[in-house]
């Protein structure tokens, strides 16, 4: 069974551009997480899906990040206008409804410049 | 808020020696995850622990709970090189929610 897949694995980008990472979870799993990891601040969780609906967004930074979950195979986070400081690796994990444990997958480097 | 906190967040041992590592945490839970990273790669997951008292092992690797001093333990026993990561705790909050809150991370060395 494929794990989470991220894309792209590395970007970088200028000052002001958008940007989208995208993520396919894991077959079957119906809740889905993006995380932040920066040396600062370490995992950060951004905001969570449960069966495609957004749970809980509280740790999204602000108004220039979203995230979509259009269909239970696709998920993206999108940064508009992307500044320096959001240079991090942003990690998608998954979970089974009646699972514990969350799955990462294996992060999209992102350098702002 | 739930705050998660390890220590110590950074650990350099020798070969062969036993250490622990500490994880707290600040609100009601049952549910601890023990979590490994390489440099530069995603996150592994090590143990899950879901009551009170639960120990898990897996090589020179074990985990325990302890659910009332909200606290979480890993201990290494005579530890090798290939030991070297970073150990990530986190916690599920009890209250219906799932929000993985993780810990600070320890980032381990181990010198041969």
């Amino acid at each position: 069974d494929a794990g989470v897949i991220q894309s792209p694995r590395h970007e970088v980008t200028e000052m002001g551009q958008e940007v989208t990472l995208r993520c396919k979870p894991i077959s079957g799993h119906d809740y889905l997480f993006w995380y932040r990891q920066t040396m600062m601040r370490g995992l950060e969780l951004l905001i969570y899906f449960n069966n495609n609906v957004p749970i809980d967004d509280s740790g999204m930074p602000e108004d220039r990040f979203s995230a979509k979950m259009p269909n239970a195979s696709f998920s993206t986070l999108k940064i508009q206008p992307s500044e320096p400081r959001d240079s991090a690796v942003y990690f998608c994990a998954t979970r089974r409804g009646n699972g514990n444990t969350i799955y990462f997958g294996e992060g999209s480097w992102l350098t702002v410049v | 808020e739930l705050k998660v906190e390890q220590n110590p967040l950074f650990l350099s041992m020798q070969e062969g020696k036993n250490y622990t590592i500490y994880c707290n945490y600040s609100t009601t839970s049952d549910r601890l995850y023990w979590y490994r990273q390489d440099p530069g790669k995603s996150l592994e997951s090590l143990f899950v622990l879901l009551s009170n008292g639960a120990v898990k092992q897996e090589g020179r690797l074990m985990a325990s709970l302890d659910t009332k001093a909200r606290l979480s333990t890993l201990h290494i026993t005579a530890a090798v090189h290939d030991l070297s990561a970073t150990y990530f705790c986190a916690v599920v909050p009890l209250l219906g929610t799932y929000k993985y809150i993780f810990g600070t991370g320890t980032r381990l060395k181990v010198l041969a």
